[in-house]
């Protein structure tokens, strides 16, 4: 059971948007603005597409964005393109001993 | 251009050991808090363990799963981390990557390196 919880799957048509959810408790997606997105294909390293709450790596295109309320961050992906079909994994700074947790990931189905 | 690349995975027998190693290139690695992230096949992400800086203590956490168990070490004369596993267990079996971690992000990552235990 992975600390963070995310929604199994998510699916969208080429060219809408897509929102996936990502919900912890006070004590580390509450406590810090430390939450990142990462894109993983089949058989690669996940990627960096989103930190700090809302931030954008050099290359990562505009159509992703972050947002945090409370307990729950949120990665939307606007004007949905067939590369963007991956797995998404949350993660998020949980203080000096826990460390990192993660979420149990979102597979993307673009249809 | 930032670069992690693991080596030293493979197959092992429950109760077994096994070290991996990641040689990093592109960024000063003396400085540099690195941890290891770990996937076991068709699932998540999982925190394995952590390394500061020896500027910053050089100390040490990790994962309940693997305390007691695994060591994460640095040769910052070689620019090279490295995962000492000991008690191998099944469920330790899983892809081991090794992470630059910049301001409480997880930021580079390595190819990975597949751990299978099994008997």
């Amino acid at each position: 059971q992975s600390a963070l919880t995310q929604p199994a799957s998510v699916s969208g048509s080429p060219g809408q948007s897509i929102t996936i959810s990502c919900t912890g408790t006070s004590s580390d997606v509450g406590s810090y603005n430390l939450v990142s997105w990462y894109q993983q294909h089949p058989g690669k390293a996940p990627k960096l597409m989103i930190y700090e709450v809302n931030k954008r790596p050099s290359g990562v295109s505009n159509r992703f964005s972050g947002s945090k309320s409370g307990n729950t961050a949120s990665l939307t992906i606007s004007g949905l393109q067939a590369e963007d079909e991956a797995d998404y994994y949350c993660c998020s700074y949980a203080g000096s001993s826990t460390n990192w947790v993660f979420g149990g990931g979102t597979k993307l189905t673009v249809l | 251009e930032v670069q992690l690349v693991e080596s030293g995975g493979g197959l092992v027998k429950p109760g077994g050991s096994l070290r991996l190693s990641c040689a990093a290139s592109g960024f000063t690695f003396s400085n540099a808090w690195m941890s290891w992230v770990r996937q076991a096949p068709g699932k998540g992400l999982e925190w394995v363990g952590r390394i500061k800086s020896k500027t910053d203590g050089g100390t040490t956490d990790y994962a309940a799963p693997v305390k007691g168990r695994f060591t994460t070490s640095r040769d910052d004369s070689k620019n090279t981390l490295y995962l000492q596993m000991n008690s191998l267990k099944t469920e330790d079996t899983a892809v081991y990557y090794c992470t630059r971690s910049v301001g409480g992000t997880l930021e580079h990552w390595g190819q990975g390196t597949l751990v299978t235990v099994s008997s």
